[in-house]
């Protein structure tokens, strides 16, 4: 079992929709959370950063943590083309410094 | 405000050649890290660098190996390549903030490496 899973899509949705994209883990180590987006040919962009449980909103982005379940969710609410990319979750632990664990990334397609 | 760049973007290597890529980390940072993405995977950590020094060490062999220089800036090397090292190299830059804590990273757009 990898530490991190993260369903790999495509996720197509028309624009204006809500999305939902999750991972799952298995070190309960993890106490830092964060959702990455990667445009093609580009680096990775931080879109959101939580620590331990709970809930993060910025702007359209709700980020959710749920240690007992070991389950990170990212939701984008009306979502627009410009949202259309790969969204990787990525985490560590107190000690791990920079050495964040990354999911494999959800690939998305928001169509005009 | 420059970001975290790096060069060169694109580079084409042959199996057993050495290769080093370069990295200036975003004004203000003073810790560079490493990652390897192969396609549809997720960046694999490689290594850090703080006050030149290398902090951290992912599951890498030692044929990759790393330099930082005084003004922050780094290096990463690869010796004897191998089809498998054919991967997007991302640099990621961050402020420290001592032992036992997480860093927000910023990324560079990466440096894609074709061993062939």
């Amino acid at each position: 079992q990898k530490e991190v899973e993260q369903d790999p899509g495509p996720l197509s949705v028309p624009e204006g929709a809500i999305v939902s994209l999750n991972c799952t883990y298995s070190n309960s180590a993890f106490q830092y959370f964060m959702w990455y987006r990667q445009y093609s040919r580009k680096g990775p962009e931080l879109l959101m950063y939580t620590y331990s449980s709970g809930n993060k909103e910025d702007g359209r982005f709700t980020a959710q943590v749920d240690k007992s379940s070991k389950y990170i969710s990212l939701f984008i609410r009306d979502s627009q083309p410009s949202d259309s990319a790969t969204y990787l979750c990525a985490m560590s632990g107190v000690q791990a410094g920079t050495a964040l664990i990354f999911g494999k990334g959800t690939t998305l397609s928001v169509s005009s | 405000d420059a970001g975290v760049t790096q060069s060169p973007t694109h580079l084409i290597k042959t199996r057993g050649q050495q290769v080093t890529l370069r990295c200036s980390p975003k004004s203000g940072h003073d810790t560079v890290s490493w990652y390897q993405q192969a396609l549809g995977q997720g960046p694999q950590f490689i290594f850090q660098y703080y006050e030149e020094e290398e902090r951290q060490r992912g599951n890498f062999p030692d044929r990759f190996s790393g330099h930082q220089y005084p003004n922050y800036s780094s290096e990463l090397n690869v010796n004897a390549l191998l089809l498998g090292d054919s991967a997007l190299y991302l640099c990621a830059s961050s402020v420290r903030r001592g032992a036992g804590t997480n860093e927000k990273l910023f990324f560079g757009s990466g440096t894609q490496l074709s061993v062939l």
